[in-house]
């Protein structure tokens, strides 16, 4: 594998269920991000994690969770999720945290219903 | 609070013809600028990336230019092919940090 992985790539569950999406980045990077991309809306900065810490939290809903326990692995874990909450979720990761360039996996779709 | 805009929102152009994609944004006090290229259901993929002291960056047929002055980038494709039919989104970075504000992306057909 190389790049960003992300799976599952697709996912459909109900508003009770719970669920996790995963990412993996092979490139040796430090920082980790999940975006939100709604349709007809520009894609929303969720989470950065740092070095395994998280530095930024965008006024996400509690029913969104997310997990780093190493640089290479990022999880957002899912519970009594809304349908407005049907997205791509894409994960990315960076060299460093300030400034680097970041590259993207090729996201989750997620349908809640 | 930081706004991307870019204009137009879908472009279809015949195969061959050169293609400019705009962007502005609202604080010119910026570290750098992204332009992405995004496939239906995918994930993005970086095309080019320009810092805030530079004017222009250029990768095969692909040509992205910065005005910071004036919240202005153009990323400019030549000899469009249809295999460039894609999102094309642009995305800035605040000087502190590493949050990128994106724009809507433009929607780009290029018909055979």
């Amino acid at each position: 594998e190389t790049g960003v992985t992300q799976t599952p790539r697709h996912l459909v569950m109900g508003m009770t269920n719970k669920k996790s999406l995963k990412c993996e980045q092979h490139l040796g990077h430090n920082a980790m991000y999940w975006y939100k991309q709604s349709a007809k809306k520009p894609l929303e900065l969720m989470f950065v994690y740092s070095l395994e810490e998280r530095v930024e939290n965008n006024s996400v809903p509690s029913r969104f969770s997310p997990e780093c326990p190493n640089s290479s692995h990022l999880f957002l874990h899912l519970h009594t999720l809304q349908p407005e909450d049907s997205a791509l979720y894409l994960c990315a990761s960076s060299q460093g945290y300030e400034g680097y360039e970041q590259y993207f996996g090729p996201g989750t779709r997620l349908t809640v219903t | 609070k930081q706004e991307v805009t870019q204009i137009p929102a879908a472009l279809s152009v015949p195969e061959g013809e050169n293609l400019v994609l705009n962007c502005s944004f609202t604080d010119s006090a910026i570290y750098n600028l992204q332009w992405f290229r995004q496939d239906p259901g995918k994930g993005l993929t970086s095309l080019l990336l320009i810092q805030s002291s530079q004017r222009e960056q250029t990768s095969g047929r692909l040509n992205a230019s910065l005005d910071k002055s004036s919240g202005r980038s153009t990323l400019y494709i030549a000899a469009s092919q249809p295999g460039d039919s894609a999102t094309y989104l642009c995305a800035v970075r605040e000087t502190s940090g590493s949050r990128l504000t994106f724009g809507e992306g433009t929607q780009l057909t290029v018909n055979p």
